[in-house]
């Protein structure tokens, strides 16, 4: 099993609020990242760290913001909470250019967090 | 665009049978390739990494087409339990975060 924990699981909040969703690995990996994901649709990434002090945005736009200050944890935040913001959001992490296999081929596996199921009423 | 293209599904598949699907890929500059389960409402677990040699792991087998550009996943004698979505993913740029790409996944359902 992963060390990589997400709190909180569920979470509903009324629309404006600012809410952080917490992330943290206790595997040393230097990579993290930030999905988001609806029922039964495919994981966009939205954010994703290769270490401390380092931040960059993922494929799919997001009014999200993340830090990165300790390697160990990468939360993120929403400013002002609004519906369209309900998902599922997961967290991961892996080793940075950690592993090769046999033949060569980089295996940097990912390992995801329980995921932080967010309701925006 | 990189893109991982895999069959929804759903498959629906009677206990004991043998079942494979595919998913392909659309940059041939590729460099790994991953199975990940994910249960409804749960995060997705790694399956197993697909090697150019292909690999097994008990009940299932993967393999590696680079020529076609395909990876595929069979199942064996599946298991109620094998009900889940499969999601293929490939990493383009040596490790890069902004190189990984997962598929939508594909639905299983193993019917008793």
């Amino acid at each position: 099993e992963a060390d990589i924990y997400q709190t909180p699981r569920y979470l509903v909040i009324g629309t404006g609020k600012k809410i952080t969703l917490e992330c943290s690995q206790t595997m040393g990996h230097d990579k993290m990242y930030w999905y988001q994901q609806d029922p039964g649709m495919e994981l966009h990434l939205i954010h994703y760290s290769y270490g401390v002090n380092s931040t960059e945005k993922g494929d799919l736009s997001s009014e999200s913001t993340v830090s990165r200050i300790r390697t160990e944890h990468f939360p993120l935040t929403l400013e002002s909470a609004r519906p369209s913001h309900t998902s599922q959001y997961l967290c991961a992490s892996s080793e940075y250019g950690g592993q090769t296999s046999i033949d060569g081929l980089n295996t940097d596996t990912q390992y995801f967090g329980p995921g932080t199921r967010l309701t925006v009423l | 665009r990189k893109e991982v293209e895999q069959d929804p599904g759903p498959f629906n598949v009677p206990e004991g049978a043998t079942v494979a699907f595919n998913c392909t890929y659309s940059n041939s500059a590729s460099q790994s390739f991953f199975w990940y389960r994910q249960d409804c409402r749960k995060e997705p677990k790694l399956l197993m990494s697909v090697y150019s040699s292909g690999n097994e792991d008990g009940r299932f087998t993967a393999q590696l087409n680079r020529a076609s550009q395909y990876i595929s996943l069979l199942i064996r004698d599946s298991k109620l339990s094998d009900s889940a979505t499969y999601l293929c993913v490939v990493n383009d740029a040596g490790g890069g975060a902004d190189g990984l790409t997962f598929g939508k996944g594909t639905h299983l359902i193993i019917q008793p």
